[in-house]
């Protein structure tokens, strides 16, 4: 597609339940990078995927926490048992290749909201 | 780790000059990235510098300074709709992966 794809652009969560957050990055991008981003603050890092692989995942606050992307293309977010702490926007980011030259591009994000 | 500082906040008039400066510490950096992001929106790529220097880019130029670990987004002719978030983001590869770590952000108000 023309750009990064993010859905559901609004989830409503219940505390204890599972949500799944779906990127969609640009067709034939093999890095791809996951952040959560709180009110006022700079993007978070949780963890990072080349192609298929996923190289880093240190950022990734608990074990509620799972990403995969099996294929090298589309990658999910999946966070168990959410809890109120969890609400913020998750942003994907792509790019061509991972050599920071061809910049990042982002997703409109996922407003996450525990209630 | 990793350690990224710039201010919280800045104020400017429309047609100013302002700078926002960003130092940081870092293993393995690669370049540095400056994003613009607008108020419930996705961060947007404004430049990415690699090697010393100044570079151009219409109204917004970038400087790093890869031995101070320091950099600076300068915007000239400020517009109103320059107020926005601005995130300096170091670029790293270190541990057989990239990492791209974002600082807390400079809130930039433009007043009339």
């Amino acid at each position: 597609g023309a750009g990064v794809s993010q859905s559901p652009r609004y989830k409503v969560a219940k505390r204890g339940q599972d949500v799944a957050l779906r990127c969609d990055p640009i067709s034939g991008h093999v890095s791809l990078f996951w952040y959560q981003q709180a009110l006022g603050q700079g993007p978070e890092f949780l963890t990072y995927f080349q192609n298929e692989a996923q190289l880093d995942k240190s950022g990734l606050p608990s074990d509620r926490f799972f990403a995969e992307r099996p294929e090298g293309s589309v990658s999910t977010l999946k966070i168990q048992r959410t809890q109120q702490e969890d609400s913020a926007v998750y942003l994907c980011a792509s790019s061509l290749a991972g050599g920071g030259l061809y910049g990042y591009t982002f997703g409109s994000g996922t407003r996450l909201t525990v209630v | 780790g990793q350690n990224i500082d710039q201010p919280t906040e800045m104020t400017a008039t429309e047609g100013a000059i302002v700078q926002i400066n960003c130092t940081y510490q870092t293993s393995g950096f690669n370049g540095l990235f400056w994003y613009q992001q607008h108020a419930g929106e996705a961060p947007t790529f404004l430049s990415y510098n690699v090697l010393d220097g100044l570079e151009e880019k219409g109204r917004f130029s970038s400087f790093l300074s890869r031995s101070k670990g320091y950099s600076y987004l300068l915007l000239k002719e400020l517009q109103m709709k320059d107020s926005a978030s601005y995130l300096c983001a170091p670029y790293s590869y270190m541990d057989s992966s990239y990492k791209l770590i974002f600082g807390s952000g400079t809130r930039l108000l433009v007043r009339p």
